[in-house]
């Protein structure tokens, strides 16, 4: 079983709607969840982070952890064409330099 | 500027033939880490290092070798390189206090081996 499950996409919605992204993870251990976005042919970038349950939001965006469930979203409000991208969520289980596990990513185009 | 750089970005190579893919980063990061990304597969880490000559496998270690004898650089070793290790891959790197799980990713190295 993969440490953390990621539906690939991929997702295609209009210029200012509500994107929800989402993933499973397996081992309740995972303490830290990250949210990267990756543009074509960049490497990612951090968009977002959360430790342990709750949400967490940051201008358009919000981070939200279920740890019952042992699962994450990122909303996305108002899309826009620059959000257009391939996001990828991420978990480890402590802040000391440990391994961090990854989702396949999903692919998202925000049509004008 | 803060960077991850790699090189090559691009890289043909034949079965067997030793390579090296470098990994350089200015911002003074303990950690650095090699992933590989394959479509339907994602990212998968290869390698982390938390400091210098201190480095661990991660999910995908076979086939490859890494060492950290410098603070900045983290090269990644394919000694024998085979087919199955066609694959995009990132250098990053992270502060070990503070920032913590913010990884800097370099620009990524496409490597295809016939």
């Amino acid at each position: 079983q993969k440490e953390v499950e990621q539906d690939p996409g991929p997702l295609s919605v209009p210029e200012g709607a509500i994107v929800s992204l989402n993933c499973t993870y397996s081992n309740s251990a995972f303490q830290y969840f990250m949210w990267y976005r990756q543009y074509s042919r960049k490497g990612p970038e951090l968009l977002m982070y959360t430790y342990s349950s709750g949400n967490k939001e940051d201008g358009r965006f919000t981070a939200q952890v279920d740890k019952s469930s042992k699962y994450i979203s990122l909303f996305i409000r108002d899309s826009q064409p620059s959000d257009s991208a391939t996001y990828l969520c991420a978990v480890s289980t402590s802040n000391t330099g440990n391994q961090f596990y990854f989702g396949t990513g999903t692919s998202l185009t925000v049509i004008p | 500027e803060a960077q991850v750089t790699q090189n090559p970005r691009y890289l043909i190579t034949v079965t067997g033939k030793k390579l090296t893919v470098t990994c350089s980063q200015n911002m003074n990061h303990e950690y650095m880490s090699w992933y590989r990304q394959d479509p339907g597969l994602g990212l998968r880490q290869i390698y982390y290092s938390m400091n210098v000559e201190v480095t661990d496998k991660g999910d995908v270690p076979e086939g490859y070798k890494v060492s950290r004898k410098e603070k900045r650089n983290f090269p990644l070793i394919l000694e024998s390189p085979s087919p199955n290790q066609t694959s995009l891959y990132f250098c990053a790197s992270s502060a070990l206090t503070g920032r913590w799980y913010e990884q800097y990713f370099g620009p990524g190295t496409r490597l295809t081996v016939t």
